[in-house]
């Protein structure tokens, strides 16, 4: 069976600060591993997937997210935060030949100025 | 290219009543997944549909709780006689057809249930 565990439900950053938010999985088989962002009453928009390719994986909006096999983990950061970052993150996890995803509970991002 | 559509956006029901949501998916698109978001709590899956199939129902209440994906028009996510306990946010995704290169799910903007 696979998990996903997002440390910190609330994570609160200064505008300009370095965002971290930590996402750890389990799985018996090699992973794909997704980050998903939700601005208020709207729907789930991704951010970047891992995929088996590079380890080091790029998304949109100067978001970033590295596979660690020895650490299970999948953090995502930016280097400066912008108040528009402001919004809840959610990792994801998919394994083998299952199409749905597993999500972890989130963590709220806010933004300070 | 038109996004996961979803309507209602928000469905307010009374207990004992049935509530249905709508999902058409990305043009192009032929899996559908249906998701429910409980408050404060991540998403949860329910079911992953084919066209005139249901391939993964494993996450759905054994009990009324149904899904349908038909030939033509949308997919359809159908609670009979809600609780209150189905108050919660539902998401629908879509993903291409095998053999496309990608499966990535896109996520329509969901449907709020409230059951009064």
């Amino acid at each position: 069976a696979q998990s996903v565990t997002q440390l910190g439900s609330h994570v609160s950053v200064s505008e300009g600060a370095l965002v971290l938010l930590r996402c750890n999985y389990s799985s018996s088989v090699p992973p794909y591993l997704f980050w998903y962002v939700q601005y208020p009453n709207q729907g789930l928009q991704l951010l970047l997937k891992y995929t088996s390719a590079a380890t080091l994986v790029k998304g949109i909006n100067g978001f970033e997210a590295e596979f660690k096999k020895s650490e299970t983990s999948f953090h995502l950061t930016k280097p400066s935060a912008h108040m528009s970052d402001a919004a809840e993150y959610f990792c994801a996890v998919r394994t083998g030949s299952a199409r749905q995803l597993t999500f972890g509970s989130g963590t709220q991002l806010t933004v300070l100025p | 290219n038109a996004g996961v559509m979803q309507n209602p956006r928000h469905l307010v029901r009374r207990r004992g009543q049935e509530a249905r949501l709508r999902c058409s998916p990305m043009k192009g698109h032929s899996h559908v997944y249906w998701y429910r978001q409980l408050p404060e709590e991540g998403l949860k899956f329910m079911v992953y549909l084919q066209k005139e199939n249901i391939i993964d129902e494993s996450g759905m209440p054994k009990e009324r709780f149904s899904a349908e994906f038909p030939k033509e028009g949308p997919s359809i996510l159908r609670i009979q006689q809600v609780v209150r306990g189905d108050s919660a946010a539902y998401f629908c995704a879509s993903s291409p057809p095998a053999g496309s290169g990608t499966d990535t799910q896109y996520f329509g903007p969901g449907t709020r249930l409230t059951v009064l």
